[in-house]
């Protein structure tokens, strides 16, 4: 089974800065990774599909990169409501998510 | 507005059945893939189940296989899971999602519910 590796497990930055998440494949998956953010008490939302596109809807300050078994997501200016979890899915075979990243912005 | 809405969560003791259901408007159901996904209190996302659009194939993960059953009734837009010999490990919020296939691959998933509680205890 592929494993997604999600680091760090959890960051503090501050409004404006610029944030990364990283999730690491235990296998090749060429770009078949998603984005979610998942915020206390609610349902995921997708973010990001095929480790680059921007899903409809979602703010142009995510993004997406990478391919093969190392892939990111950026925050390019972080504003409080982007308060969250995040998780990486791969859809490789069955899909499998990481084990999240909490953000919070102080 | 495309939306999707669970029920049939509660209390249930260990090795008792339950029967999610997951009702669906605002976009044309038949003609996509669905899934159930589960988190576990304070854990989380695990992807649970699977089912095609054309031909009901269906797919599991290894937590689950032969326990859960997920199917489909597109005359009225909506998805189950048959959850059979419940644990405690099974306590989660189940949450169902509309899921697209990308390329050759399988599936991410564009529109979740809000989710249903299963708590199985004694």
């Amino acid at each position: 089974d592929i494993q997604l590796t999600q680091s760090p497990s959890f960051l503090s930055a501050s409004v404006g800065d610029r944030v990364t998440i990283s999730c690491q494949s235990s296998q090749a998956i060429k770009t078949y990774l998603a984005w979610y953010q998942q915020k206390p008490g609610k349902a995921p939302n997708l973010l990001i599909y095929g480790a680059s596109s921007l899903q409809s809807g979602i703010p142009s300050r995510f993004s997406g990169s990478g391919s093969g078994t190392e892939f990111t997501l950026t925050i390019s200016s972080l504003r409080p409501e982007d308060s969250a979890s995040y998780y990486c899915q791969h859809f490789h075979g069955y899909p499998a998510f990481g084990q999240g990243t909490t953000v919070e912005v102080k | 507005e495309a939306q999707l809405l669970e029920s049939g969560g509660g209390l249930v003791q260990p090795g008792g059945s339950l029967r999610l259901s997951c009702a669906a408007s605002g976009f044309t159901f038949s003609s996509y893939a669905m899934t159930w996904v589960r988190q576990a209190p304070g854990k989380g996302l695990e992807w649970v189940s699977a089912i095609s659009d054309i031909g009901g194939h269906t797919y599991y993960a290894d937590s689950v296989t032969g326990r859960f059953s997920i199917s489909r009734d597109d005359s009225k837009n909506t998805l189950y899971l048959q959850m059979n010999s419940l644990r405690a490990e099974d306590t989660a919020v189940y949450y169902c999602a509309k899921a697209t296939r990308f390329q050759f691959a399988y599936w991410y998933f564009d529109l979740w519910g809000r989710g249903t509680l299963v708590t199985v205890s004694s």
